[in-house]
């Protein structure tokens, strides 16, 4: 068990529909990171929160927003889904040094 | 930024044989490199991880080797067992900061008992 948790572990919903994405990272964690898993993309870089700001940008859509809260747990929305948002997302968190990320079990989403 | 390429894409091998993945990267500046190992159904969990101020670091079955000059690094897992069927990233990237991991696309390595 990696200490970081994600919630929900599926979600199933429809073409133009939102979501969120609930993670809470590891205790004393102050950065956390969202990646997106597809067969064919591999681990991608979406987002990284250091203590309740923004710090790192990747290739998130402008559809996709996220946010990290005061008690450090953090949210990512997805909004107006199309079939190819469907994937796994990962939360992963660390204290400070980027390399050494420990890894939610992932949200499994399928857009229909 | 910084370029992962990782090889082979999927490997397989009888039990107790040894297996090899190698990284390549393209950023001079990058200075640390984890492996991640994920298993069916769970998140990518670090195994390993390097400096770019060693040449190689053991752990039991699993070392890691790293070239700076030729800007690659491997994992090599000796004496392999069903369970370390999964599959393997390596990353690289610059330690702390606001530095983000590259990861490679991952090998998915079947162990045949």
């Amino acid at each position: 068990d990696s200490g970081v948790t994600q919630t929900p572990k599926h979600l199933i919903t429809a073409t133009g529909q939102r979501v969120t994405l609930r993670c809470s990272p590891r205790s004393g964690d102050l950065s956390v990171y969202w990646y997106q898993q597809s067969l064919d993309q591999g681990l991608q870089f979406l987002i990284q929160y250091y203590n309740g700001e923004e710090r790192a940008k990747g290739n998130i859509l402008e559809r996709f927003s996220a946010q990290q809260f005061p008690d450090l747990h953090s949210e990512l929305n997805l909004s107006s889904l199309e079939l190819g948002d469907s994937a796994l997302y990962f939360c992963a968190s660390s204290v400070e040094d980027a390399g050494k990320l420990f890894f939610g079990s992932g949200t499994q989403l399928s857009v229909l | 930024g910084e370029n992962v390429e990782q090889h082979p894409s999927t490997l397989s091998v009888q039990e107790g044989d040894s297996a090899v993945i190698k990284c390549t990267y393209s950023d001079s500046a990058s200075n640390y490199f984890p492996w991640y190992k994920q298993e069916l159904g769970k998140g990518p969990q670090l195994i390993i991880d390097i400096r770019s101020n060693v040449g190689e670091k053991k752990d039991q079955r699993i070392a890691v080797t790293l070239n700076k000059t030729a800007k690659h690094f491997s994992l090599h897992i000796t004496e392999t067992q069903p369970e370390d069927s999964a599959v393997y990233f390596c990353a690289a990237t610059r330690s702390g900061g606001s530095y983000i991991p590259t990861f490679g696309r991952g090998t998915s390595l079947i162990v045949h008992p």
